[in-house]
């Protein structure tokens, strides 16, 4: 099966905002609204930061927010600070089997 | 404190077996639903399977790539889950995560991962 499709790198200054993209089809993103995205530093388990595509779990900062339009969410991190330098990536409920899917993940560097 | 710590990772020749055990705590396992989760070295996220809580009816599900040669149980009992690698291929190798939905339809606990490595 293939994962959802995002960019392999998105860049910022501290600061600034970026936005990363998960672009799926009409039977996982554009079907329902269990998106979720995660955060990973270098040689750590992934961390919950949105789900249910806008949804903050306890603890992660405002400065990360989600959307979705049609088969792409986004996630946005806003005033871009050093420790948000990591790679995120997006997961879906997908109907058949696995249930759930996950993109490729994006490398997110802070100049 | 809500906790998964998984154990049974190592080295092991290529067409050989293992399992890999992955301990909860501070939860009601028994209504768990259940996953497994790979990230071969410099790769990213892999969803394997899962296994739903016994009053869904406890069934599972895999991905294509390790369909028929993984399979996830659990013990309720001991607050268990277990993913039995077999066949095992040199792509196989990767940090094993188990992972839970525990508050949301997400993602929401991880363990820290335990490593297989599948070579000769």
């Amino acid at each position: 099966q293939s994962a959802l499709t995002q960019p392999a790198s998105v860049s910022g200054s501290p600061g600034q905002s970026i936005t990363i993209s998960c672009t799926g089809t009409s039977s996982d993103i554009g079907g329902y609204n269990y998106v979720s995205w995660y955060q990973q530093h270098p040689r750590k388990a992934p961390r919950l930061i949105i789900y249910d595509v806008s949804n903050r779990p306890s603890g992660v900062s405002n400065r990360f927010s989600g959307s979705k339009s049609d088969n792409t969410a986004s996630l946005t991190i806003s005033g871009l600070q050093a420790e948000d330098e990591a790679d995120y990536y997006c997961n879906s409920f997908r109907s058949g089997s696995t249930l759930w899917v996950f993109g490729g993940g994006t490398k997110v560097t802070v100049l | 404190e809500v906790q998964l710590v998984e154990s049974g990772g190592g080295l092991v020749n290529p067409g050989g077996s293992l399992r890999l055990s992955c301990a909860a705590s501070g939860f009601t396992f028994s209504n768990a639903f259940m996953s497994w989760v790979r990230q071969a070295p410099g790769k990213g996220l892999e969803c394997l399977g899962h296994i739903k809580r016994k009053s869904d009816g406890g069934t599972t599900d895999y991905a294509a790539p390790v369909k028929g040669r993984f399979t996830i149980s659990r013990d309720d009992s001991t607050n268990t889950v277990y993913l039995q690698l077999s066949r095992l291929k040199s792509e196989d190798t990767a940090v094993y995560y188990c992972t839970t939905q525990w508050e949301v339809n997400a993602f929401d606990i991880w363990g820290r991962g335990t490593m297989v490595t599948v070579s000769s």
